[in-house]
């Protein structure tokens, strides 16, 4: 099973500041790792998926690179709205394992 | 409108059972890998299990393997997710997601509670 981990588990930022989260896999992955947000109280919603490719109708200011093992999910000015929890997620093979998540909050 | 919409949600003792069902509207749902995500409280997202569109592949993580059964009836438009001997670990919000992309959930329900409770 691959073991996803991310950091930090907590980010404190101001809106309009540049957010950077990182997820690293056990093994390589290939480019298979998506991108999830989770606001208090909501089901998450797809953000990034094989790792660079936004899914529909998620804003520019949202972005993501890393191949292999290492990837990271950019936001590149924080809105009020992006403070949530965010997760990764591989799909290389079953189980498709995600990450313990980045808790992002107001500073 | 393209939705999930999961039910059968609720509190039951250890041991018992439970059917989760998950009503897909606004898509054509037999051409789609069906998923259930579960979130116990105030944690993390963990995958349960997946069934491809034709019912050729049905994958389940060892924590319920042996325990819970996935299903689908492409005709109704519904996933079920039927949960036996359950366990107080197995408390937690249930999601219905439609896969695209290899693997991912590309759309959510919004989830149903199960609570594992004496």
């Amino acid at each position: 099973e691959i073991v996803l981990t991310q950091s930090p588990a907590t980010l404190s930022l101001s809106p309009g500041e540049r957010a950077t989260l990182s997820c690293r896999a056990s093994q390589s992955i290939s480019s298979y790792l998506a991108w999830y947000q989770q606001k208090a109280g909501q089901a998450p919603r797809l953000l990034i998926y094989d790792a660079s490719n936004r899914a529909s109708g998620i804003p520019a200011r949202f972005s993501g690179s890393g191949s292999g093992t290492d990837f990271t999910l950019t936001i590149s000015s924080l809105e009020p709205e992006d403070f949530a929890v965010y997760y990764c997620q591989h799909r290389n093979n079953w189980p498709f394992t995600f990450g313990p998540g980045t808790r992002v909050h107001i500073k | 409108e393209v939705q999930l919409v999961e039910s059968g949600g609720g509190l039951v003792k250890p041991g018992g059972s439970l059917k989760l069902s998950c009503a897909a509207s606004g898509f054509s749902f037999r051409g789609y890998t069906m998923n259930w995500v579960r979130q116990a409280p105030g944690m993390g997202l963990e995958w349960v299990s997946s069934i491809t569109s034709s019912d050729t592949s049905i994958y389940y993580a060892d924590s319920v393997k042996g325990r819970f059964t996935i299903s689908r009836d492409n005709a109704k438009k519904i996933l079920y997710l039927q949960m036996n001997s359950l366990r107080a670990e197995d408390t937690a919000v249930y999601y219905c997601t439609r896969g695209g992309g290899g693997g991912y959930s590309f759309l959510w329900g919004q989830g149903t509670l199960v609570t594992v409770s004496s």
